[in-house]
């Protein structure tokens, strides 16, 4: 399917456990970000991707780890989840000289 | 850095009618994009509208217009003739600089409510 996508829509897990959430975009777009969005703050930048095997932080990377190996795919990771991280996740993707992002449908994370 | 306000949490608009969600910014950069994004119940994020900070005349998208007003730094979405399917979150947002990646910096939304 064409566009950006991103698996597990939903995922319960518990506090301590590694989950890994994936994002993959069929544009070839050189950027790829990870937001998260919480109630009362609207959406938030992790971390972001300007090209493959390269990332930066953004806002509120502490507890995340990115990698992008391959331009179509830009998995997060949380490494060890906490109660904190409960949120929706978007990934987004956009070529530098397109002012548009392009969001996957989110993910829905539980931390229990 | 930059900066975007919402202070509208809510807003109910009847149906058929106009209504403007308020958005202002605060930035150091010349050169700036400001969007609006709709969210509907369902959770996905859905562009409307761009406008550049150079851009001359206020970007129209159908029902949707945005009132720019550079030097009191506003951005203000307009929705005419609103639709019971316009409810939903609106979020303003304003492109960030390259060593942001040009990641977009949201506001907290505003939740607007069509009534019929």
């Amino acid at each position: 399917d064409a566009g950006i996508t991103q698996s597990p829509r939903y995922k319960i897990t518990e506090t301590g456990r590694q989950v890994t959430l994936m994002c993959h975009q069929t544009w070839s777009h050189s950027y790829m970000f990870w937001y998260r969005q919480d109630l009362g703050h609207g959406l938030r930048l992790i971390y972001y991707s300007a090209a493959a095997d390269i990332t930066d932080k953004g806002e509120v990377p502490d507890g995340y780890v990115v990698s992008r190996s391959k331009t179509e795919n830009f998995p997060l990771t949380l490494e060890s989840a906490t109660r904190s991280q409960t949120s929706v996740y978007f990934c987004a993707s956009s070529e530098v000289q397109s002012y548009e992002q392009y969001f996957g449908p989110g993910t829905r994370l539980t931390v229990t | 850095a930059q900066k975007i306000t919402q202070t509208q949490p809510g807003m109910f608009v009847q149906e058929k009618e106009a209504v403007t969600l308020d958005c202002t910014y605060d930035t150091s950069d010349q050169s700036y994009g400001l969007f609006w994004y709709k969210q509907p119940s369902s959770g996905e994020m859905i562009f409307l509208i761009y406008q550049g900070s150079y851009d001359e005349q206020n970007a129209t998208e159908g029902r949707y217009s945005l009132n720019f007003q550079k030097a009191r730094k506003s951005a203000n979405l307009v929705i005419s003739a609103s639709q019971l399917g316009d409810s939903a979150m609106y979020f303003c947002a304003m492109r960030g600089a390259r060593n942001s990646g040009y990641a977009l910096n949201f506001g907290k939304g505003t939740s607007l409510l069509v009534t019929p």
